[in-house]
């Protein structure tokens, strides 16, 4: 069971626009620390898609925005691709577990 | 260019113990630390540890103290992970990634190396 609770699946089309939330609790997300979020294709190592809530790194689509409120966060993605079919994990940090990096369970994006 | 480039895969017998290596190149190797993730076949990702690659200290997730130790070699910019004790559900892709400060964001990922355990 992940600290940080994200739905286990999500699905569109083509076009588009999905959502991926990521709730966590006082201890982490709502005690003010950042969310980040990261892609993972099928066999490959993840790969940062925001940094700190809502920074894209060079070379992220504007397709992809993140936004954090309270104790949740949010990954959505606009005009979907195929491509983008992949696992999305949230990230953040847990001052509970003895000062402890906590990732979301993952969200598996279907395109349908 | 940045990369983080692990050891090779890697099958262990229960009770084991394995050292997974990631060598880093194209930054300063003690500017930056070094975090440690698992992923089992199917599963998510857990968060194992970090360590201070200029200091050479670390801190380890709860579940994991008493069974992981991280070094580095500042000489060669290599870090190390070693899991002892292996058992079953020990089985999985281990990741490095460069973290700051033990905070996240992982701007880079090793390719990942697979450790099986098996009788």
């Amino acid at each position: 069971q992940s600290e940080l609770t994200q739905p286990p699946s999500v699905s569109g089309a083509p076009g588009q626009r999905v959502t991926i939330s990521c709730t966590g609790s006082s201890s982490n997300i709502g005690a003010g620390y950042d969310v980040h979020w990261y892609q993972q294709l099928p066999g490959t190592a993840p790969k940062l898609l925001i940094s700190a809530n809502s920074n894209r790194p060079s070379g992220v689509p504007d397709r992809f925005s993140g936004s954090k409120s309270g104790a949740s966060a949010s990954l959505a993605i606009t005009g979907l691709q195929a491509e983008d079919e992949a696992d999305y994990y949230c990230q953040s940090y847990d001052r509970s577990l003895s000062g402890s990096v906590v990732f979301g369970g993952g969200t598996k994006l279907t395109v349908l | 260019q940045v990369q983080l480039v692990q050891s090779g895969a890697e099958v262990k017998k229960p009770g084991a113990s394995v050292k997974v290596s990631c060598k880093a190149s194209g930054y300063t190797f003690i500017n930056f630390g070094i975090s440690w993730m698992r992923q089992a076949p199917g599963q998510g990702l857990e968060w194992m540890g970090w360590i201070n690659t200029y200091k050479g200290n670390s801190n380890f997730a709860e579940k994991l103290q008493g069974r992981v130790t991280m070094t580095r070699d500042t000489s060669t910019s290599t870090v190390y992970m070693e899991l002892r004790s292996l058992r079953s559900d020990d089985t999985a892709v281990y990741y490095c990634a460069r973290d700051t400060s033990g905070w996240g964001p992982m701007w880079y990922w090793g390719q990942g190396t697979l450790v099986t355990v098996s009788s």
